[in-house]
């Protein structure tokens, strides 16, 4: 089992529309817990942050957290475009080691 | 916003060669990562960067094919030694600005290819 799993997608979803990302982590200890975004032939840019159980909103992003399921879920409001990236999934192990899953690629559809 | 700067941004090397790449932060970070993500692969981690003192490798990572130094707080080189073709990837610096519980931010890359 995969330390940090994600569907590789791709994940096709039509403008405007909510785009849900999954993720799923094997240590429960986990405590800390991150979504990137990294467009393609650039770096991973880091969008959310979240360290407790329920949700948390920045603008048309909301991670979820549910530490009990050991799931971690990205919603994308309002998708645009240029939203169309690869979403990486991290969990954060020991005092600073990040382990990402294997990403999601998504393409909002105009 | 602080800024991450790699170099170089992409290289081509020939097979058995070694190539050092720059990390190059404008402000003291507390923790300096070197990454690796291979063609169509999610990141995984080379080693932490620590001042004055040698790396820490992650499993099936050692020294001698990639040598790291952190001689500052704002400073590091990742050496990929004996190059070969399975070495081509994107080698990527992360760092932590100030609070070691705040998230990792990422430089721009090295997108290397082995002949």
């Amino acid at each position: 089992q995969k330390e940090v799993e994600q569907n590789s997608g791709p994940l096709s979803v039509p403008e405007g529309a909510i785009a849900s990302l999954n993720c799923t982590y094997s240590d429960r200890v986990s405590q800390s817990f991150f979504w990137y975004r990294q467009y393609s032939g650039k770096s991973p840019e880091l969008i959310m942050s979240i360290y407790s159980n329920g949700d948390k909103e920045d603008g048309r992003f909301t991670a979820q957290l549910n530490k009990a399921s050991q799931y971690v879920s990205l919603l994308i409001r309002d998708s645009q475009p240029s939203d169309s990236a690869t979403y990486l999934c991290a969990v954060k192990k020991g005092a600073q080691k990040l382990v990402f899953g294997q990403g999601t690629r998504l393409t909002i559809n105009p | 916003s602080a800024v991450i700067s790699q170099k170089p941004s992409r290289d081509i090397c020939q097979r058995g060669t070694s190539l050092t790449i720059q990390c190059q932060v404008d402000s003291q970070v507390t923790m300096m990562f070197w990454y690796r993500q291979q063609p169509g692969q999610s990141l995984t981690l080379i080693a932490t960067a620590n001042q004055g003192s040698e790396a820490t490798y992650e499993s099936g990572f050692v020294i001698d094919k990639f040598p790291i130094s952190r001689p500052n707080l704002t400073f590091s080189t990742l050496t990929v030694s004996n190059m070969s073709p399975e070495d081509s990837s994107i080698y990527l610096c992360s760092v932590v600005w100030e609070n070691p519980n705040q998230p990792q931010h990422f430089g721009d890359g090295t997108r290397l290819s082995i002949l």
